[in-house]
């Protein structure tokens, strides 16, 4: 039968080559944004961060592009490797002070050897 | 690497019972968050503190409820588990970072009500 939830969007790699993983956002007062990784069974962890003000911002093999005008978020990461295979979630926080966080749908990244 | 703590990781328990979920974090961050997440989806807040004496409901209602009564310890408690609390818990802790305040999450709790 059909699992309920489960439909995630799936990018898959081949191992050594770069990865595109896309996220629209919903919120134009949004002012800052985060991109997780979550293993199987494990809390989300950090990637990188950009806030509005910016529109790219680089970390060590991951580069995020911030596109306000059509509220898109991209994450690239160069040079695939196995360990990267994950799902990936983008999120948005609102300006204006708090820290709530909006978690996007997010993608599955396999990496194919 | 965060140092943020969340007992017991998995759990089965059956329907009306009592259960708390324990977070610790050491380090000093005032803001402490749940977030709920079932298999494949995005995470929900469902809770959050801004520090001791201070709780709030999150965007996603919740049976559960919260407590923050020292910095570094916010516990979720549900006090009569239903199957329909199956879910995942995980909970976060922020600091002010240059670019913003940035979440850091723990490893998640399991949750199996049968």
């Amino acid at each position: 039968g059909e699992s309920v939830g489960l439909h995630l969007p799936t990018l898959s790699v081949q191992e050594g080559d770069n990865s595109i993983i896309n996220c629209a956002y919903s919120n134009s007062a949004s002012d800052y944004f985060i991109w997780y990784k979550q293993e199987s069974g494990k809390g989300p962890q950090f990637i990188i961060d950009i806030r509005s003000n910016m529109d790219k911002r680089q970390g060590q093999r991951v580069t995020v592009l911030l596109n306000k005008t059509v509220k898109h978020l991209s994450l690239q990461i160069a040079a695939t490797q196995p360990g990267d295979s994950a799902v990936y979630f983008c999120a948005e926080k609102l300006g204006g002070g708090g820290n709530k966080l909006t978690f996007g749908t997010g993608t599955q990244l396999k990496v194919e050897l | 690497e965060a140092d943020i703590y969340q007992t017991p990781r998995y759990l089965v328990i059956g329907t009306g019972k009592k259960i708390t979920l324990e977070c610790s974090q050491t380090m000093g961050h005032d803001k402490m968050y749940w977030y709920q997440q079932d298999p494949g989806m995005e995470l929900h807040l469902i809770h959050y503190s801004y520090g001791v004496n201070s709780t709030e409901k999150g965007d996603l209602s919740s049976e559960s409820t919260v407590s923050r009564i020292r910095t570094e310890h916010f516990p979720l408690t549900l006090e009569s588990a239903r199957p329909s609390h199956t879910s995942q818990y995980l909970c976060a802790s922020s600091e002010f970072r240059a670019s913003g305040n940035t979440i850091y999450f723990g490893e998640g709790s399991w949750l199996t009500v049968v």
